[in-house]
Parts: C-alpha cells; sequence; structure tokens
C-alpha cells in the first residue's frame, strides 16, 4: 500500500480539453511536490505546496494543497500533446523526513491533437 | 552543470552476478536517496542517506545495500542480482530542508 494514491491511473483526453488528477492520503504532509516524468528521463519538479489551502498557478496548471494537508489537486486548462508525461505527487511527511521524499504512482496522461 | 549523473544507463546482468550503480551529484547536496520504478508502482524508495556516512532503509530495501562515504557519491550494489531487480534506477538528491528532488537520467536493469 503506497503512501499517497494517485487518481486516476490513466488519462487520455483531445487538445482544448481540462483535466484534473488528485493526490490522497491518510497522512498529513509537510509539504508536497508534484513533478513530470517524460519517458527515458528522471521526474523534473513542476511546484511545491506546504500551506494547507494553498493554491499555486504554473500558465495553465493550477495545483491545490487541502486544508488539512493530505491531499492535493492537480488541474490543467486546455491541455496541449506538449503536456503529455507521468505526473507524480511526493511528499515529506516531517520536517525530519527531508531525505524520505515518497512518491505515488501516478498518472500518465495523454493529450492527443 | 552536470547535476545528478548516473551509470550505466543500460545493464544485463545473470541471476546471483553482482552489481553497483554508480551515482554522483556535483551541487552538494546533503540528501541523496535511490527509488526503484516499475510499472503501475511509481517511484519506490529503496534507501536514502541524509550525508557522509550516514544511511537508512526505504520502503523496499531488501536484496540491496549502499554506503555514501562523500557528499558526491552514493552507489547501490545488488547482492546478489535476482530477476525481482529488473526496474529502472533512479538516484536523487536534494538540499536540506524540503527543496526539489533533482534526479539523474535512470538506470535500466534487466537481470535475466
Amino acid at each position: 500500500t503506497q503512501l499517497l494514491e494517485q487518481s486516476p491511473q490513466f488519462l487520455s483526453i483531445q487538445e482544448g480539453e481540462n483535466l484534473t488528477v488528485y493526490c490522497n492520503s491518510s497522512s498529513v504532509f509537510s509539504s508536497l511536490q508534484w513533478y513530470r516524468q517524460e519517458p527515458g528521463e528522471g521526474p523534473v519538479l513542476l511546484v511545491t505546496v506546504v500551506t494547507g489551502g494553498e493554491v499555486k498557478k504554473l500558465k495553465r496548471l493550477t495545483f491545490q494543497f487541502g486544508d488539512a494537508r493530505k491531499d492535493s489537486s492537480l488541474h490543467i486548462t486546455a491541455a496541449q500533446p506538449g503536456d503529455t508525461g507521468l505526473y507524480l505527487c511526493a511528499g515529506d511527511t516531517t520536517t525530519d523526513s527531508w531525505g524520505k521524499l515518497q512518491f505515488g504512482a501516478g498518472t500518465q496522461v495523454v493529450v492527443t491533437p | 552543470n552536470a547535476g545528478v549523473t548516473q551509470t550505466p544507463k543500460f545493464q544485463v546482468l545473470k541471476t546471483g552476478q553482482s552489481m553497483t550503480l554508480q551515482c554522483a551529484q556535483d551541487m552538494n547536496h546533503e540528501y541523496m536517496s535511490w527509488y526503484r520504478q516499475d510499472p503501475g508502482m511509481g517511484l519506490r524508495l529503496i534507501h536514502y542517506s541524509v550525508g557522509a556516512g550516514i544511511t537508512d532503509q526505504g520502503e523496499v530495501p531488501n536484496g540491496y545495500n549502499v554506503s555514501r562515504s562523500t557528499t558526491e557519491d552514493f552507489p547501490l550494489r545488488l547482492l546478489p542480482a535476482a530477476p525481482s531487480q529488473t526496474s529502472v534506477y533512479f538516484c536523487a538528491s536534494r538540499l536540506q530542508g524540503g527543496t526539489e528532488a533533482f534526479f539523474g537520467q535512470g538506470t535500466r536493469l534487466t537481470v535475466v
């Protein structure tokens, strides 16, 4: 059982559509991060959220951290083929666990033209 | 900047052979970690280190050994290799304080 549960596992949409990816846990996180991974590459950080209720925007991507700091969502508006990739959420449960960043299983997003 | 460098990129081993995956970072990061990535499982933490001389186990440590003699290097040893260790392995490093994790490009390992 993974500490972070992501849903859905797979998402296929047409260019221009919106999508939301969810990351849930029963644990409280001191910080939560979203990464995107391309085939054959390591994950690359998109955003870090640290405050309950926080909302961060990165162009067409909107990230939200739940009030209780147990869950997060990633919303993409007007998706483009370049948004295709594996989206991973990752979290630190305490400030003593900086070396122990744990990941969800990921959501594979495919955006077709 | 080289960032995090992993070698080799690809490796095929026979069951029972030993192998060390190399990881080096040039960013003076305190924290380094090894993950394995399998389809549908995401990234699972094998071992991690919070500084030279200090290592600890992650979620899936069995069959792997690590050491951290310098800040820069964090090798992962498979002793001995088993087919269940077929996976893609990623090394990552971070600064203290929960900042961004920087990843290497991965090592694709097949054990036959």
